[in-house]
């Protein structure tokens, strides 16, 4: 069964460096997202991502933020310079029409900022 | 925008028994009302959804209920089992499908053998 895979499962990074967490979604799907959820708290809405461009994207994705989608198979979302509260599990997820209603969640990438 | 509650935060239920957690949603525009559930270790995984022209969907031991005046909806668990065990989480979209999704806090189910 194909899957959204994500990487790493779990990264350590100081506070100020660059994270860039990587995503796989499944290969024939169009549309792909970034959530993040913070330790007890609710999944949250980071990103859209449409035709090589952002579609839409909420208050949290300030300018510390990126994606990318460097080539036909990978989805990267850059932190440029962590927080402390930027610690979180990140969930890539992609499905094949905005309208169909079924998102593929990746298994998360967890990031840890001390 | 849109705001998601979702109750009870933990739920501890018997084997066999029945699991009901609900959640109400403030933008009378949202239309798509999805569950996922998200197993420990894994991604959130879509179990139900429900489109505001239903009032009422089930699939086998799982059915999801919408009402849409009251701005509630709820998802019913019969008969419990083991694998059951895991956090659930309701959202709400308004465009129809996976874009804008707003999702609630999550429910902590545990199936008590």
């Amino acid at each position: 069964e194909p899957e959204v895979t994500q990487t790493p499962s779990h990264q350590v990074t100081q506070m100020g460096q660059e994270v860039i967490l990587r995503c796989v979604p499944i290969s024939n799907h169009l549309y792909f997202y970034w959530y993040r959820q913070i330790l007890g708290q609710k999944v949250e809405f980071l990103v859209s991502f449409y035709n090589n461009e952002i579609s839409e994207k909420s208050e949290i994705f300030d300018d510390q933020f990126s994606v990318e989608r460097p080539d036909g198979s990978n989805f990267t979302l850059k932190i440029r310079s962590t927080k402390l509260e930027d610690s979180a599990m990140y969930f890539c997820a992609s499905t094949g029409g905005s309208n169909t209603g079924e998102l593929f969640f990746g298994e998360g990438s967890r990031l840890t900022v001390l | 925008g849109e705001n998601v509650e979702q109750h009870p935060s933990t739920l501890s239920v018997q084997e066999g028994d029945s699991a009901v957690i609900k959640c109400t949603y403030s933008d009378s525009a949202s239309n798509y009302f999805p569950w996922y559930k998200q197993e420990l270790g894994k991604g959130p995984q879509l179990i139900i959804d429900i489109r505001s022209n239903v009032g009422e969907k089930k699939d086998q031991r799982i059915a999801v209920t919408l009402n849409k005046t009251a701005k509630h909806f709820s998802l019913h668990i019969t008969e419990t089992q083991p694998e059951d065990s895991a956090v659930y989480f309701c959202a709400a979209s308004k465009g129809g499908g996976a874009d804008g999704l707003t999702f609630g806090k999550g429910t902590h189910l545990i199936i008590q053998p």
